[in-house]
């Protein structure tokens, strides 16, 4: 069966820290993969998603993910967290019926 | 362009009672999710449609529970009777077939079951 695996249910930082966030992803068909922000009160929206070509791939507010085929992985990076980026990460596989797979999410404490 | 539409916002009610919740997709998106969010379980699929027919409703936890799609703009999701463990955050999300599996979530219905 597919699944999403983060490893880190709660993650503190303070401002400046750099921030690797782990995801692993079982799916051996041609994956489409993604990482969406929930900030307190408000629903998920979609930081950045892989889909083919450059395995590094950018998002918004600076948040970038690296797809490593050989290690079943997308970690979610940023080099210097702010306190606005406080919230919680969800990684997501494409499921082979047109759903996603979410990972059970990483909740992010930035520390002013 | 509006968003996934949820309503309502809040809802609040007694054990006992029946509840909808209602969502509103893209318009012109054929794929439409349900989830639900609480703190012990996390995001978790109820069920989803293609083209207004239910996919997989797997995560559906019990009969209490239904959800319909009478056309591509609008769907329901019921609960009836309603239990304090259903105290939850539901989303709705849509998403359009052939552009990727990029999902659209709505902003959600807090609903608190006393």
């Amino acid at each position: 069966a597919q699944s999403v695996s983060q490893h880190n249910h709660h993650v503190i930082l303070s401002e400046a820290a750099s921030l690797e966030l782990g995801c692993n992803y079982s799916y051996g068909g041609t994956v489409n993969l993604f990482w969406y922000v929930q900030y307190p009160g408000q629903h998920l929206q979609l930081l950045l998603k892989y889909f083919s070509g450059d395995p590094l791939v950018k998002g918004i507010k600076g948040f970038e993910a690296e797809f490593i085929k050989s290690k079943f992985s997308f970690n979610l990076r940023k080099p210097s967290v702010q306190w606005s980026d406080t919230a919680e990460y969800f990684c997501a596989v494409g499921g082979s019926q047109g759903n996603l797979i979410f990972g059970k999410g990483t909740k992010l404490s930035v520390k002013p | 362009d509006a968003g996934v539409i949820q309503s309502p916002r809040h809802e609040v009610t007694e054990m006992g009672q029946e509840v909808t919740l209602r969502c509103k997709p893209i318009s012109g998106h054929d794929y439409l999710f349900w989830y639900r969010q609480t703190m012990m379980r996390g995001l978790e699929l109820l069920i989803y449609f293609n083209n207004n027919v239910p996919i997989d409703d797997s995560g559906m936890p019990e009969d209490r529970f239904s959800a319909k799609m009478p056309n591509a703009s609008f769907s329901t999701l019921k609960i009836q009777p309603s239990e304090p463990r259903d105290s939850a955050v539901y989303f709705c999300a849509s998403r359009l077939s052939g552009t990727g599996f990029e999902q659209f979530f709505g902003p959600g219905t807090r609903l608190t079951v006393l």
